[in-house]
């Protein structure tokens, strides 16, 4: 089973941020918090990881609590282009580089 | 950066025959890959473990002798659908992973009529 859950559908308007929460509560220390997003009929991209500290990428920013127990993805301005499928998943820092997918939030931009 | 192929990219065919779906790191080798389904407005599934060398590893409840997986070498690997059926119609997406990330093949749209 997914060891994540996230809301099924969010809204944003073009040129806001989107702020895309994660809840992860059962994540164990050496888990990984990866981020990834699906464009219909497309296979999904990667868009930022972490461990524990806060990340920043030329796509994303990523806010991990300090428990660890969520996460929140930001889009700093949403484009049109954003609008997609994003997927939060936990990953052990070793060994296997399975998956496993939750069901993900339909992020839609609005013009 | 690193890339995922998958052939073909969408195939019909009828009910009862197989199909074999490629997958293949264009700049890179993958001693691992992994095979998933995805239905529609569903997320992905994973199905196997795809090792080089030596036999897939199947996620509980995906039938093994159904879902023939072959890597043949460090670049490549291959799902055969065998005796495919309607409800096996999806979406089937491979990945390789190379260094912190997973790479995604653009996916397979199989349609089994």
């Amino acid at each position: 089973d997914a060891k994540t859950t996230q809301p099924p559908s969010m809204d944003c308007a073009e040129g806001r941020a989107a702020n895309l929460p994660c809840n992860h509560s059962t994540i164990s220390g050496n888990e990984y918090v990866y981020w990834y997003r699906q464009i219909h009929s497309q296979g999904p991209q990667y868009i930022i990881h972490g461990l524990k500290n806060n990340e920043t990428n030329e796509m994303a920013s990523l806010i991990i609590t300090e428990d660890r127990k969520s996460s929140t993805l930001i889009l700093p301005h949403a484009t049109l282009r954003d609008t997609a499928v994003y997927y939060c998943i936990v990953r052990v820092t070793s060994g296997t580089y399975k998956y496993i997918f939750g069901t993900g939030t339909r992020l839609k931009v609005l013009a | 950066g690193a890339v995922v192929s998958q052939h073909p990219s969408w195939v019909i065919c009828k009910s009862g025959t197989s199909v074999k779906i490629e997958c293949r790191s264009l700049d890179f080798q993958a001693t691992t890959m992994f095979w998933y389904r995805q239905f529609p407005k569903q997320s992905l599934m994973l199905m196997a473990t795809s090792n080089e060398g030596s036999k897939a590893t199947y996620e509980q409840g995906v039938e093994k002798d159904k879902f023939l997986i072959n890597h043949a070498s460090l670049t490549l690997s291959t799902l055969t659908v065998t005796s495919a059926h309607p409800e096996d119609s999806s979406f089937y997406i491979c990945s390789a992973p190379r260094g912190f990330e997973q790479y995604f093949g653009p996916g397979t749209r199989l349609t089994v009529t």
